[in-house]
């Protein structure tokens, strides 16, 4: 089944501890992005990758950080979390123009 | 930057109503996409337009391409219980593949 999981689907972490939110797809696309969604903001895109070790910020990249060693695994990574980056998460892969989501990381940072 | 207008906001509905939603654009698109959103899951895609003027139906739902190429409508007929959740219209910002979504609107059903 083509999908994209991400794993933890919750998470409740303190200020300051780095944390990294994993995503996988098994659908070979090259495009790859991570959203946050918070209450009327809608979806905004944090950063995402073209392809294998080409990764660029998007909307509100401050205080994550990406990686594309692999075609298939795009983690986001929280160096020193903050409380406002309490959101809802969620990494898309596309082949062209649709964006298939995975199921969301519901993050808390305390 | 570019930006996508949805409305309404929310919408409460009774069962077996016609619910109606729009998305426009200050810029031209070449692609809209309609997608809902569960409580508690990502959104899915619904229907995907390609062409101005383009009218594509997925059971209760249609959404068309506007002409002018800056707006897009979904409706969704005889509404269910099922229907509810968060509704986003999408557009691409570029040929990468990143897309602008519009705010959402979040359907309420009463039965």
């Amino acid at each position: 089944e083509a999908q994209v999981t991400q794993n933890p689907r919750y998470l409740i972490t303190v200020t300051g501890k780095k944390l990294t939110v994993t995503c996988s797809q098994n659908m070979n696309h090259e495009y790859m992005s991570w959203y946050r969604q918070d209450p009327g903001l809608g979806l905004r895109q944090i950063y995402y990758s073209m392809n294998v070790e080409v990764t660029d910020k998007g909307d509100v990249p401050e205080g994550y950080k990406v990686s594309r060693k692999e075609k298939r695994n795009f983690p986001l990574i929280l160096e020193s979390p903050s409380p406002n980056q309490t959101s809802l998460y969620f990494c898309a892969s596309s082949l062209g123009r649709e964006a298939f989501f995975g199921q969301g990381t519901r993050l808390t940072v305390v | 930057g570019q930006q996508l207008n949805q409305s309404p906001q929310s919408m409460f509905i009774q069962e077996g109503e016609d619910v109606s939603m729009n998305c426009t654009s200050s810029s031209i698109f070449n692609t809209w996409l309609w997608y809902k959103q569960d409580p508690g899951e990502g959104p899915v895609l619904l229907i995907a337009l390609y062409k101005a003027g383009e009218l594509t139906s997925n059971g209760r739902l249609t959404a068309q391409f506007g002409i002018t190429r800056k707006d897009s409508f979904l409706n969704i007929s005889a509404s269910i219980p099922s229907d509810v959740g968060i509704y986003f219209c999408a557009g691409p910002y570029n040929q990468g593949g990143k897309l602008i979504f519009g705010q959402g609107t979040e359907l309420s059903v009463k039965p």
